[in-house]
């Protein structure tokens, strides 16, 4: 069974311009959500959907956008990139949105 | 907003040696998980608990779910190289919203 797939892996992008992130969820999950690694900050929640649905969200601006698809493929956009929005995202998958499982992540560096 | 506290931030063993991090919590949490993160790759499932009370081990790893469903401990018995990387806890509470630990990176030295 094909894991949490993400792309692209690593981009670099320059201030100002956005950008948008892909994931697709393990086969059967319908639940994907997005997280922001940093150093200093770690782990932190972005956004949850589910069924098309955003269910959570975190305390992100609105820069930060998510939409997921009828087939449970998922997308997040940044608009107006800022040099701080440098991270790995990483997309997870889940069923019903418990246990979930996470992608490679997409390493994003914002010049 | 709902906070984890994982500790120890960082541990220097010996091979073969056990290991033992924890989380706390301000929170009632209905599940509690914990991943291994590598190098520059995503974190990596290795055991979920649902149930307070719950000890749960997957090989050389032993998880256990606090009867006050604020807290929860991974072991890692017998520890070799490969165990290198940062372990995370994570709690979800009723909303599925998972809270992370800052992380536990641990460094074993053959």
């Amino acid at each position: 069974k094909a894991g949490v797939t993400q792309t692209p892996r690593y981009l670099i992008k320059t201030r100002g311009q956005q950008v948008t992130l892909s994931c697709s969820p393990i086969s059967g999950h319908r639940s994907v959500s997005w997280y922001q690694q940093t150093p200093g900050q770690g782990l932190q929640f972005l956004f949850e959907y589910f069924s098309e649905t955003q269910r959570n969200k975190g305390n992100f601006p609105g820069r930060f956008s998510g939409r997921q698809f009828s087939n449970s493929r998922s997308e997040m956009n940044v608009s107006t990139l800022e040099l701080g929005d440098s991270a790995l995202y990483l997309c997870a998958s889940s069923l019903e949105g418990n246990t979930i499982y996470f992608g490679e992540g997409s390493w994003l560096t914002v010049v | 907003g709902q906070q984890l506290n994982q500790s120890p931030q960082s541990m220097f063993i010996q091979e073969g040696e056990d290991v033992s991090m924890n989380c706390t919590s301000s929170s009632i949490f209905n599940t509690w998980l914990w991943y291994k993160q590598d190098p520059g790759e995503g974190p990596v499932l290795l055991i979920a608990l649902y149930k307070a009370g719950e000890l749960t081990s997957n090989g050389r790893l032993t998880a256990q779910f606090g009867i006050t469903r604020k807290d929860s401990f991974l072991n890692i018995s017998a520890s070799i190289p490969s165990d290198v990387g940062i372990y995370f806890c994570a709690g979800q509470g009723s909303n599925y919203k998972l809270t992370f630990g800052k992380g536990t990176l641990l460094t074993v030295n053959p």
